[in-house]
């Protein structure tokens, strides 16, 4: 059974405190890991795909790795505006999408 | 460019009332459509996934349902809502066997 977990489930960082998320899978075959971010009361707001291990991609303060295994989402010196919750995604088929819970980032000024 | 619609965007109703949610996506064509929903503290559950007019695959048996008359619309319905439909319902679409999903704003159902 395809699986993803997220941790940690909340994250609080100080201003400029630089830290990673985690996103595990286990799924056979996969086809992309993505990221998303989504805000209070919002569908979530596409970041990144990823296809093989190795892959980085890069947006601002954020940095998304993939391993075989698990994919980092790397913050960078965050701001106050970065908080909000980052979900991570699998897909095997290129037609089925299954998300991890979740980590829920605070940025404090 | 592509955006997608979803509407309503909150209701309150009753148990054992109908519903009828409904999204559209505009600026492409023959894209794949999902629902999903999204209960409190958990994450994206997949309800239904159309990859053509007609075309309904479900991921969780349950008292919904979903259609897609037309090649962008989809419609997520029931019958007789149960108060285990409470959730933020989203309505998603992407282009086909290429990911990345695309979001509406939400649906956010309260059945009291």
């Amino acid at each position: 059974e395809d699986q993803v977990t997220q941790s940690p489930e909340a994250l609080r960082l100080q201003e400029g405190e630089s830290s990673s998320l985690n996103c595990s899978y286990t799924v056979s075959g996969l086809r992309g890991l993505f990221w998303y971010r989504q805000d209070p009361g919002k569908g979530p707001e596409f970041l990144f795909t990823l296809y093989s291990a190795g892959e980085e991609k890069e947006k601002e303060r954020l940095k998304a790795t993939l391993t075989k295994k698990e994919s980092f989402l790397h913050i960078t010196a965050p701001k106050p505006e970065d908080s909000a919750t980052y979900l991570c995604a699998v897909s095997r088929t290129g037609n089925q999408f299954y998300f991890g819970t979740g980590t829920s980032l605070t940025v404090i000024p | 460019s592509q955006t997608i619609h979803q509407w309503p965007a909150t209701l309150v109703q009753p148990v054992g009332s109908p519903l009828s949610l409904e999204c559209t996506v505009e600026g492409t064509s023959n894209p794949n459509l999902y629902w999903y929903r999204q209960a409190a503290g958990r994450g994206l559950q997949l309800l239904f996934y159309s990859v053509g007019i007609g075309q309904i695959s479900s991921e969780v048996p349950q008292n919904l349902s979903a259609s897609r008359p037309q090649d962008r619309q989809f419609i997520l319905s029931s019958k007789k809502l149960l108060l285990s439909d409470s959730g933020f319902y989203l309505c998603a679409w992407s282009w086909r066997n290429t990911g990345e999903l695309f979001f509406g704003e939400g649906s956010r159902l309260t059945v009291l």
